[in-house]
């Protein structure tokens, strides 16, 4: 079965480090990865994704994420961290033939950054 | 920009009433979702529709139902609230591409509390 794990639920990063925060995923086909950010009292809103190609995908807000196949990983990275970016992440997978668009999100992680 | 609309920011209901929440998409996008969003659990997907009076159960249909009939608006139905439907709930939206991707966009969510 499809699944997507994000293994911290907190992560904890000094403003102006560099910070990850991790994702895996298990797929029978071919995967479609997406990262999503959600401030309090929000929707989500769409980060970046990975279809195909560069395995490093450059998105919104300075965030990159890079996609790993032997490892099924897909980690989102930030060379230097703002206090703004603190709020919760959601990773998510789609299967290449899964046309009715349908999302597996992970349990999301809770970014925290501090002056 | 791709607006997704929730009719209501926070709901309180009673047990047993029977509750709608409405979601409107301006960007002509064939697939719609609900979720619902637990602590610990993140986003759980309920139901989705990916055409007019077209609805597919999701992984945690029980309780729900949904209806469709314009392709802008999907509503979603608690026949009769309970305590344990207490929860987040959002509506996405995304274009179908066959072959291709689809990230889903996010309305703000309705905040549901049964009592």
């Amino acid at each position: 079965a499809q699944s997507v794990a994000q293994p911290e639920d907190q992560v904890n990063v000094a403003e102006g480090n560099p910070l990850t925060v991790k994702c895996t995923y298990s797929v029978s086909g071919n995967p479609y990865l997406f990262w999503y950010v959600q401030y309090p009292n929000r929707g989500l809103q769409f980060l970046l994704k990975y279809i195909t190609g560069d395995n490093l995908v450059k998105g919104s807000y300075g965030f990159e994420a890079e996609f790993n196949k032997s490892q099924t990983s897909f980690h989102l990275k930030k060379p230097s961290a703002l206090v703004s970016d603190s709020a919760l992440y959601f990773c998510a997978v789609r299967e290449t033939y899964n046309q009715g668009g349908k999302l597996i999100f992970g349990q999301g992680t809770e970014l925290s950054v501090k002056p | 920009d791709v607006k997704v609309t929730q009719s209501s920011r926070y709901l309180v209901k009673r047990t047993g009433e029977k509750v709608f929440l409405e979601c409107v998409q301006d960007m002509d996008h064939e697939n719609m979702f609900w979720y619902r969003q637990d602590p610990g659990l993140g986003l759980r997907l309920i139901y989705f529709s990916y055409d007019v009076k077209m609805k597919e159960k999701g992984d945690i249909p029980e309780g729900y139902s949904v209806s469709r009939e314009k392709k802008e608006r999907f509503s979603l139905i608690l026949e009769s609230a309970s305590t344990n439907q207490t929860s987040m709930y959002l509506c996405a939206s995304s274009l179908y591409l066959q072959g291709a991707w689809n990230e889903q966009f996010f309305g703000p969510g309705t905040r549901l509390t049964v009592l």
